[in-house]
């Protein structure tokens, strides 16, 4: 069981490149989340998704765009980046009740050039 | 929103109690979580609390008080590998997390 899984690790790109962020989860949790985190400001939520075929913005959700075709797939498309978006991304996913906690990917470290 | 505040850096020394406190101001509570992260690591469920009083797991304690926007974590008998930067978490109606930006605690021998 792999939980949530992230691609790349890391990666470097030059300004005004797009670049698609992978997260894939095998739980089959309803819920899925993009963050990112920065020295000092801790984790920002980016987008989320409740369930298939619904996104939504959450607090930094500017240069960032997210699709939800299916329960297990939930990539994070930066159309053309800059380098504020520097940054350690991480996905997580859980289920919608009380008591459920997110679970994080491993993280995909991004380098903006 | 959110505004979630907690110290930056701890230090405490091996087989001590550690208690990283945590304070927040929310348009709607629904819950709150810490989280514990090692370097280069992703962030890791701890606690869970969404009615007043205790949770304890094991060496792990964790308090809230919705009527002052306060919890704590209480770490006892610290281990090295306790090292790690613990995050406050506070979860809204629509089940979106807030994130304090984390307490680095450093366990020395």
């Amino acid at each position: 069981i792999a939980g949530i899984t992230q691609a790349p690790t890391s990666q470097i790109l030059a300004a005004g490149r797009r670049m698609t962020l992978r997260c894939t989860q095998d739980m089959r949790h309803n819920a899925m989340y993009w963050y990112r985190q920065d020295l000092g400001l801790g984790l920002r939520l980016i987008h989320y998704s409740n369930t298939a075929g619904t996104t939504g913005k959450g607090e930094v959700p500017d240069g960032y765009s997210v699709s939800r075709a299916n329960t297990d797939d939930f990539p994070l498309t930066l159309a053309s980046a800059v380098p504020s978006q520097t940054s350690v991304y991480f996905c997580a996913s859980s289920e919608v009740g009380d008591a459920d906690t997110q679970y994080f990917g491993p993280g995909t470290r991004l380098t903006v050039l | 929103g959110q505004n979630i505040d907690q110290p930056t850096e701890m230090t405490a020394t091996e087989g001590a109690i550690v208690q990283i406190n945590c304070t927040y101001q929310t348009s709607g509570f629904n819950g709150l979580f810490w989280y514990q992260q090692h370097a280069g690591e992703a962030p890791t469920f701890l606690s869970y609390n969404v009615l007043d009083g205790l949770e304890e797991k094991g060496r792990f304690s964790s308090f809230l008080s919705r009527s002052k926007g306060y919890s704590y974590l209480l770490l006892k008998e610290l281990q090295m590998k306790d090292s790690a930067s613990y995050l406050c978490a506070v979860r809204d109606q629509d089940y979106k997390l807030s994130f304090g930006a984390g307490t680095t605690v450093t366990v020395r021998a």
